[in-house]
C-alpha cells in the first residue's frame, strides 16, 4: 500500500517552454502533498508544500510564479515549470502524507527534467 | 533552521561487515526521523521510520536508533550485502501534518562482493 506514482518519469524541453509533472497516489487520499528538487550529488531540496483545494505554500527562495503547484483532489497534484532554463535541470520527486500514516511521507519514482 | 549532516559521504565495505552510518541534526525539536535508500537515478525507499518519542526501530538487518537530545541518528546494517550498495539518506521531520522533511547528503555506501 501507499504508492505514489510520477509522470513522466523523464522530459527534455526546450529553454523557454513549460513542462508539467503529474504526481499521483494511487492507493490512498493524500493530506498534504510535497514537491523536492534534488541537483547532481545534493540532497533533496524541499520547494512547496500543498494541500487539496488551497494554495501551496513555497519554502524561501522557490519562485512561486516559476514553479506552479495545482492540488486539485486528494490524489493528484501537478507541478508546473514555466519558461523552463536549462538551470533548472534537476530531479523533481513528489511525496505525500495522510493522517492515519503518522504522516510518513511516501515518495514517487522521481521526474528528470533535462532543459536544452 | 535545521541542518542535517550525514557522516561519512561515502563508505565501500567488504560484504559480510556490519557498518554503522552516522546522521546528525541542530535542532533536537523533531516530529520524527527517517532513513532512506536511493539506488542511482532512481526515487526513495523509506526504510525506517522513527518517531520522536521512540528509541529505535528495526527491519530486518536494519536497526536505527535516535537520541534527540543530542541530534544524533544511527543506522546500523547487519552482514552487509552486494545490494545493501545505494546511497542512503537520513531526514528529519519539524512538526506533524504538513511539515516537509530535511534531507542529508547521505552516504553513498559501497559492498565489495
Amino acid at each position: 500500500g501507499a504508492v505514489v506514482s510520477q509522470h513522466p518519469s523523464w522530459v527534455i524541453c526546450k529553454s523557454g517552454t513549460s513542462v508539467k509533472i503529474e504526481c499521483r497516489s494511487l492507493d490512498f487520499q493524500a493530506t498534504t502533498m510535497f514537491w523536492y528538487r534534488q541537483f547532481p550529488k545534493q540532497s533533496l531540496m524541499l520547494m512547496a508544500t500543498s494541500n487539496e483545494g488551497s494554495k501551496a505554500t513555497y519554502e524561501q527562495g522557490v519562485e512561486k510564479d516559476k514553479f506552479l503547484i495545482n492540488h486539485a483532489s486528494l490524489t493528484l497534484s501537478t507541478l508546473t515549470v514555466t519558461s523552463a532554463h536549462p538551470e533548472d535541470s534537476s530531479f523533481y520527486i513528489c511525496s505525500a502524507s495522510f493522517e492515519d500514516s503518522s504522516y510518513e511521507q511516501y515518495f514517487g519514482p522521481g521526474t528528470r527534467l533535462t532543459v536544452t | 533552521k535545521q541542518e542535517v549532516t550525514q557522516i561519512p559521504a561515502a563508505l565501500s565495505v567488504p560484504e559480510g561487515e556490519n557498518l554503522v552510518l552516522n546522521c546528525s541534526f541542530t535542532d533536537s525539536a523533531i516530529y520524527n526521523l527517517q532513513w532512506f535508500r536511493q539506488d542511482p537515478g532512481k526515487g526513495l525507499t523509506s526504510l525506517l521510520l522513527i518517531q520522536s518519542s521512540q528509541r529505535e526501530q528495526t527491519s530486518g538487518r536494519l536497526n536505527a536508533s535516535l537520541d534527540k537530545s543530542s541530534g544524533r541518528s544511527t543506522l546500523y546494517i547487519a552482514a552487509s550485502q552486494p545490494g545493501d550498495s545505494a546511497t542512503y539518506l537520513c531526514a528529519v521531520r519539524a512538526g506533524g501534518g504538513a511539515d516537509g522533511l530535511t534531507f542529508g547528503k547521505g552516504t553513498h555506501l559501497i559492498i565489495q562482493p
